[in-house]
């Protein structure tokens, strides 16, 4: 099993709304990682969690909490989202998260109104 | 086939002919190399990958060139088809947990 999975695979949420962005990995991979991409740009990084602590966050708005219940599992939590956060989220994940190979997800596409 | 020294958003390459994409990755520290094919609504799609301790990589139609004086990356299609279309990154990373994507390159197979 090589799959990334990730739930839902499309989100429209208020401004006011909470909603929540969930990925699944079996692979055994110790690190898992938020991008966000934006229409025709590169994914940029969001978080990084290795052996399920937090390990890199770069400079992202609290609005987005990540959680890592367990080594299988990635959470990203939404809250008082803005329109220009509306985005494709990518979650990946790799063996160790150091020059190994990063499978991606499919995607969560979402839209904040 | 298609050739460009230097990256380009663009490229439109006809069906059966060689396609080279190229990239220009900025941390002379980084060590390992990935390239990644995203399509329309999916997420990226793993390649081909090289270590900085080689300079040429072989895949299933594909190959990685690697030059690090001048921080170079390519990548070489063969025998393009149509499901070739689709936007390629380069990708580096240099042990840091950090995979940085440089900006794309759409390629478009002509019939």
């Amino acid at each position: 099993d090589t799959e990334v999975t990730q739930t839902p695979k499309h989100l429209v949420m208020g401004m006011t709304n909470k909603k929540s962005l969930k990925c699944e990995q079996h692979m055994g991979h110790r690190a898992m990682y938020w991008y966000k991409q934006k229409a025709k740009k590169p994914p940029e990084l969001m978080f990084v969690y290795s052996y399920e602590k937090l390990s890199i966050n770069e400079s992202v708005p609290s609005r987005f909490s990540p959680e890592c219940p367990n080594s299988s599992l990635l959470n990203l939590h939404l809250h008082a989202l803005q329109p220009e956060d509306s985005a494709l989220y990518l979650c990946a994940s790799s063996l160790d998260g150091q020059n190994t190979e990063a499978f991606f997800g499919q995607g969560t596409r979402l839209t904040v109104v | 086939g298609e050739s460009v020294g230097l990256h380009l958003p663009t490229l439109s390459v006809q069906e059966g002919d060689n396609s080279i994409i190229n990239c220009a990755y900025s941390n002379s520290a980084s060590d390992y190399f990935i390239w990644y094919k995203q399509e329309s609504g999916k997420g990226p799609q793993f390649i081909i990958d090289i270590r900085s301790n080689m300079d040429k990589r072989q895949g299933q139609r594909v190959t990685v060139l690697l030059n690090k004086t001048v921080k170079h990356l390519s990548l070489q299609i063969a025998a393009t088809q149509p499901g070739d279309s689709a936007v390629y990154f380069c990708a580096e990373n240099n042990n840091d947990y950090k995979l940085s994507f440089g900006a794309g390159t759409t390629v478009t197979v002509r019939a």
